[in-house]
């Protein structure tokens, strides 16, 4: 059984670019859930992808938006970065939304410049 | 909205002894689960221990106990025997149980604490 795999593990950009992080998630899971964690902080729910559908945001602006494929892996996209968006960012997976079990990646480090 | 407190940033212990680390949460709600969640250097987040609000019985996993006061909303892990891979940051989380999916099913973190076990 695989694990909850991110890439890349760390990124640089600057600001107003665009960036795509990726995810795949634990097999036999169809849900993902993307969080950031902002240093020294714990992380905060952006939103949940179920079979392709977003389901579920958390008070992130449109700026951040994702996608889920027919093999549940996941990509989240952030357009016009900013600084603040300098965080770690973790994906986590789960055999359904109701997520009683999240098994969670080692995360994609993001710093914005 | 659902907040959750962890009021010790850092903690310390020696190797072999106890520890506890305190979290308090606030909601309106009767029904939802507690965890306590393990991020070492790896950055991954473990799941050390989970708590049904509707269990009366504090939950156990080996060395790792929690103490559920659920008219006091507060929710602490206790490591017994600790050990150096205990070091970690750990993370107090809620969730919500109110069924299928949306936002209700994501979890609410606290800031986290810093564990250091000395040898």
């Amino acid at each position: 059984e695989t694990g909850v795999t991110q890439s890349p593990t760390h990124l640089i950009k600057t600001r107003g670019q665009q960036v795509t992080l990726r995810c795949s998630s634990q097999s036999g899971h169809n849900t993902v859930s993307w969080y950031q964690q902002a240093l020294g902080q714990g992380p905060q729910f952006i939103f949940q992808y179920y079979r392709e559908e977003e389901n579920g945001r958390g008070n992130f602006p449109p700026r951040f938006s994702g996608l889920q494929f027919p093999n549940y892996s996941s990509e989240l996209n952030v357009n016009a970065l900013e600084l603040d968006d300098s965080a770690l960012y973790l994906c986590a997976s789960s055999r359904d939304p109701t997520n009683e079990k999240l098994f969670f990646g080692s995360g994609t480090q993001l710093s914005v410049l | 909205a659902q907040t959750v407190t962890q009021s010790q940033p850092e903690m310390s212990v020696q190797e072999a002894e106890t520890v506890t680390l305190s979290c308090t949460y606030d909601t309106s709600e009767s029904d939802y689960y507690l965890f306590w969640y393990k991020q070492p250097p790896s950055r991954q987040m473990i799941l050390v221990i989970r708590q049904e609000a509707y269990k009366q019985q504090n939950a156990t996993e080996n060395r790792f106990s929690v103490n559920f006061q659920k008219a006091a909303k507060s929710f602490s892990l206790k490591i017994s025997d600790s050990q150096l891979g205990d070091a970690a940051m750990y993370f107090c989380a809620y969730r919500s149980d109110l069924g299928y999916g949306g936002s209700q099913g994501n979890l609410i973190f606290g800031k986290g604490t810093k564990l250091s076990v000395k040898p």
